[in-house]
Formats: C-alpha cells, sequence, structure tokens
C-alpha cells in the first residue's frame, strides 16, 4: 500500500514564525500536492509538484512556497505564519501525470498558529 | 470549466437505513470519477470510482454509477453502520492535467 507521511498530527506556532510541514512517500510517485482544508471550504489546494524542483501554484498559494528536493518529499513552507493560516494541511502523491489516478493522502497535519 | 457539485450536509441518518449522495459534474471530454472517504481524524481515502460512462464502481458496500447523460455519479449504500459515519467527497480530475477537482465534502452521522 501507498504510504504518504507527514510529519506532525500536530503543531503549535507562533505568529511571525518560519513553519515547515514535512510530507514523505514511498511508492515513487511523480506528483505531489499540499491541500489545506477548513470548516464550510472543503479542499483547496495550495501548490502541486509534478517532478523533482519543479511546483506550480495552485488556488490559494499566498503566503506560502514549497520545495521538492526528492522524489519521495515535498514540504510546504509558511514564510511568516498567520492566525489566518490555522488550518488542517493535507499533502497527497499521484503516480505518473495520467490524470486519472487517484491521489493518495497523509493523515493531515493540524496547525494553530497562536 | 470542470467542476463538481455535490449535495451539502450534514446528513443524518438511522443505522440500516438507505444513503444517497448526490454529485453532479462538469467536464470537458470524459474523465474518471472518485468518491473519496474522510474518517475523523485522518486524511482522506480513495473508496470507490468509475473511469467511463455506465460503469459502475463499487467497495465496502457502496456504490456509485458514472451517468454521462445526466452528469452524475450519485453515492449509495443499502444499509449504513455507525462505523460510516465520515466526511464523503466527490472527485474529478482535470482532463488533461494533474489535479484533481473535489467537491466540498458531505459529513454523514450515522445514529446507533
Amino acid at each position: 500500500d501507498v504510504k504518504v507521511t507527514q510529519s506532525s498530527r500536530y503543531l503549535v506556532k507562533r505568529t511571525g514564525e518560519k513553519v515547515f510541514l514535512e510530507c514523505v512517500q514511498d511508492m515513487d510517485h511523480e506528483n505531489m500536492f499540499w491541500y489545506r482544508q477548513d470548516p464550510g471550504l472543503g479542499l483547496r489546494l495550495i501548490y502541486f509538484s509534478y517532478d523533482v524542483k519543479m511546483k506550480e501554484k495552485g488556488d490559494i498559494p499566498e503566503g506560502y512556497s514549497v520545495s521538492r528536493e526528492k522524489k519521495e518529499r515535498f514540504s510546504l513552507i509558511l514564510e511568516s505564519a498567520s492566525t489566518n493560516q490555522t488550518s488542517m494541511y493535507l499533502c497527497a502523491s499521484s503516480p505518473t501525470g495520467i490524470s486519472n489516478q487517484p491521489q493518495h493522502f497523509g493523515d493531515g497535519t493540524r496547525l494553530s498558529i497562536l | 470549466g470542470d467542476s463538481v457539485t455535490q449535495m451539502e450536509g450534514p446528513v443524518t441518518l438511522s443505522e440500516e437505513a438507505f444513503l444517497t449522495i448526490n454529485c453532479t459534474y462538469t467536464a470537458t471530454g470524459y474523465p474518471s470519477l472518485f468518491w473519496y472517504v474522510q474518517y475523523p481524524g485522518e486524511g482522506l481515502q480513495l473508496l470507490l470510482k468509475a473511469t467511463k460512462a455506465d460503469d459502475k464502481g463499487s467497495n465496502k458496500g457502496f456504490e456509485a454509477t458514472y451517468r454521462k447523460e445526466t452528469t452524475s455519479f450519485h453515492l449509495e449504500k443499502g444499509s449504513v453502520q455507525v462505523s460510516d459515519s465520515a466526511v464523503y467527497f466527490c472527485a474529478l480530475p482535470y482532463t488533461g492535467g494533474f489535479k484533481t477537482i473535489f467537491g466540498a465534502g458531505t459529513r454523514l452521522f450515522v445514529k446507533a
């Protein structure tokens, strides 16, 4: 089975801090994604990557950046955390760039910014 | 552009009741369609999928039929259990792209 592992289940940080959320997948998938999930807003795509060192903005990239130095690892960076970035963050991966493949998700990181 | 619309929740049912969660889509071409489920405290996981018109996806007693004429992919289960309490998402891959469009999610509560 595909395993997508997010480094933290719960994280508490302070306003203005630089925050790193890490995600690792073990199935050699080319595509990786970061979403945030908020009540009433569903899943919103922040960034995705279709290859090492390649990245594309999603629907809500402002205030975030990403890094993909190795195929299995995709990091989300909050450059200067703000309270409106308190949310559940979900990482996902999918195999080679065929659009009809489902995504595999990690268990999420619940991030609180105080 | 491509889009997915699913019924709003929450949906509250008693155990052994019949479940329908409606999902309609707009898409260019003929993409696959997915239903994902998110149990409390977990990420999303694929529940079932259908890859072409008239296909029926099924898993864990859930079924959904890909209906091109009504652009729908409604999720059904004949007899729900308390353990089915979760959030259900209808999803549509972008035609020719890497991304997936997710519906807003429908929360299901099943009472014993």
